[in-house]
């Protein structure tokens, strides 16, 4: 069964840094695209960005790029979205996102959806 | 950046009834290396991830009933759900996967029961 199971919720101040993960399970890991989707408490979804394990090719949303770092570990099958300073605007719960098969430019529909992770920064 | 515009925001229909929702890219999706659609929808309940519903425009995902469909090309695009059930109350959102680096979402439709 193809999964994407994301780390536990996380409580944080602002300023702090912080790595949520997404492991991948029961496919290629290095051969499909992973993204990442925030959604602010109420709102929509936004996509954050982009990236394939493969050869590491990493494609930001304008407004995340320099926000947020997104990375691949191959060896761990586990794709990771990093924050060097936290900020209250995000506040959200992020999904990471696999598409539905495996290529080049441009992914497929994403099909295969994390279960989220809550993340909380308040001071 | 291209924008996706939905409409409405939100409606309210009748159990049976029908449910249509507006997906418009400010870009064409249509790819013509392949002459697909880059269009997917998607079918987010309380709690839960989003669902994908359709990809392609038009292909429905595999278990989706088919009351849902989709259609349009290049830029305009359409929902409908044909006799909506108690369980397709949601949001649904569209969004193109074509158009690097942002892969964006439409605005979202929250659909309930009148």
């Amino acid at each position: 069964e193809v999964k994407l199971v994301q780390s536990g919720a996380e409580v944080k101040k602002p300023g702090e840094s912080l790595k949520i993960f997404c492991k991948g399970s029961g496919y290629s890991f290095n051969d499909y695209w992973i993204g990442w989707v925030r959604q602010l408490p109420g709102k929509g979804l936004e996509w954050m960005g982009i990236i394939y394990p493969g050869d590491s090719d990493t494609r930001y949303s304008p407004p995340f790029q320099g926000q947020v770092t997104i990375s691949a570990d191959k060896s761990n099958t586990t794709a990771c979205l990093q924050w060097s300073s936290l900020r209250a605007s995000d506040t959200g719960i992020y999904y990471c996102v696999r598409p539905g098969y495996s290529s080049g430019w441009p992914p497929g529909a994403f099909e295969v959806w994390g279960q989220g992770t809550k993340v909380t920064v308040s001071s | 950046d291209i924008v996706m515009t939905q409409s409405p925001d939100s409606l309210a229909v009748s159990l049976g009834e029908r449910a249509t929702i507006s997906c418009k890219s400010s870009q064409s999706v249509l790819y013509s290396y392949n002459n697909k659609n880059y269009l997917a929808w998607y079918q987010q309940k309380p709690g839960q991830p989003p669902k994908l519903l359709i990809r392609w425009a038009s292909t429905r995902e595999s278990g989706v009933p088919d009351r849902f469909s989709g259609g349009g090309s290049g830029t305009d695009f359409t929902l409908t759900i044909t006799s909506l059930q108690a369980e397709d109350v949601a949001v649904y959102y569209c969004q193109q996967h074509l158009i690097s680096p942002h892969l964006t979402f439409g605005g979202g439709t929250k659909v309930e029961i009148k």
